[in-house]
């Protein structure tokens, strides 16, 4: 069974270092991009960036670009996603996911974690 | 950026069947999936390449997609199936920038 188990919820303050991890379990977890999704509250998924575990191949949102790090460990099958600066803003439920293939062999995301919960103070 | 947009609510009574559009540039030529997300909850796959549903999924869940839009078919709507739901597409211009539409609650009456 394809399993994706994120990190506990977290609770910070505004300028402090945070890293969540995604670790997956079920599958030949190298072969499959991790990515990550943000839903601030009461609002939408937003798709922050992704990473390949057996290239080490990142690549991001524009939009998140330079706020966030994506990284990856294949050898325990965990993804992570990293600030250096938390800001209130940041204030969110944080998804990973895996990108497997279709039937027709385009990507979609098919197995979610649970979702991590951040909650930054000014 | 390519941009999905979804009518932010849709109510359908029990039984009856509901439409939820994803309006994007000849979204047509493009790959599109769907996800439901309840309460609380993660998102899960509903539908993918316009019309293809996993094992799991209901037969009551299918898809269409045409020109500038494309639909989830959720047929014979029952209480369980009120959630938001969300359209995404593989921006291939920008090469692997996914998107996501705004999302559409659907309220079950």
């Amino acid at each position: 069974e394809v399993q994706l188990v994120q990190s506990g919820a977290e609770v910070k303050k505004a300028g402090e270092s945070l890293k969540i991890f995604c670790k997956g379990s079920g599958y030949n977890f190298p072969i499959y991009w991790i990515a990550w999704v943000r839903q601030m509250p009461g609002r939408g998924l937003e798709w922050m960036g992704l990473t390949y575990p057996n290239g080490s191949d990142t690549r991001y949102n524009p939009s998140f670009q330079g706020q966030v790090t994506i990284s990856v460990d294949k050898s325990i099958n965990t993804a992570y996603l990293e600030w250096s600066s938390l800001k209130a803003s940041d204030t969110a439920i944080y998804y990973c996911t895996r990108q497997g293939l279709t039937t027709t062999f385009n990507p979609v995301f098919d197995f979610w974690g649970q979702g991590t919960v951040v909650t930054v103070s000014s | 950026s390519y941009v999905l947009t979804q009518p932010p609510s849709v109510s359908v009574a029990p039984g009856r069947t509901a439409r939820i559009t994803c309006g994007g540039n000849n979204i047509g030529s493009e790959s599109v999936h769907w996800y439901q997300q309840k309460s609380g909850q993660a998102p899960v796959l509903v539908v993918y390449d316009d019309s293809d549903r996993p094992s799991e999924i209901p037969e009551r869940f299918s898809g269409s997609n045409s020109g500038n839009t494309a639909t989830l078919i959720i047929s014979n709507v029952e209480a369980g199936d009120e959630a938001d739901y969300y359209c995404q597409v593989w921006d291939r211009s920008s090469d692997h920038i996914w998107v996501f539409g705004g999302g559409t609650k659907l309220t079950v009456l």
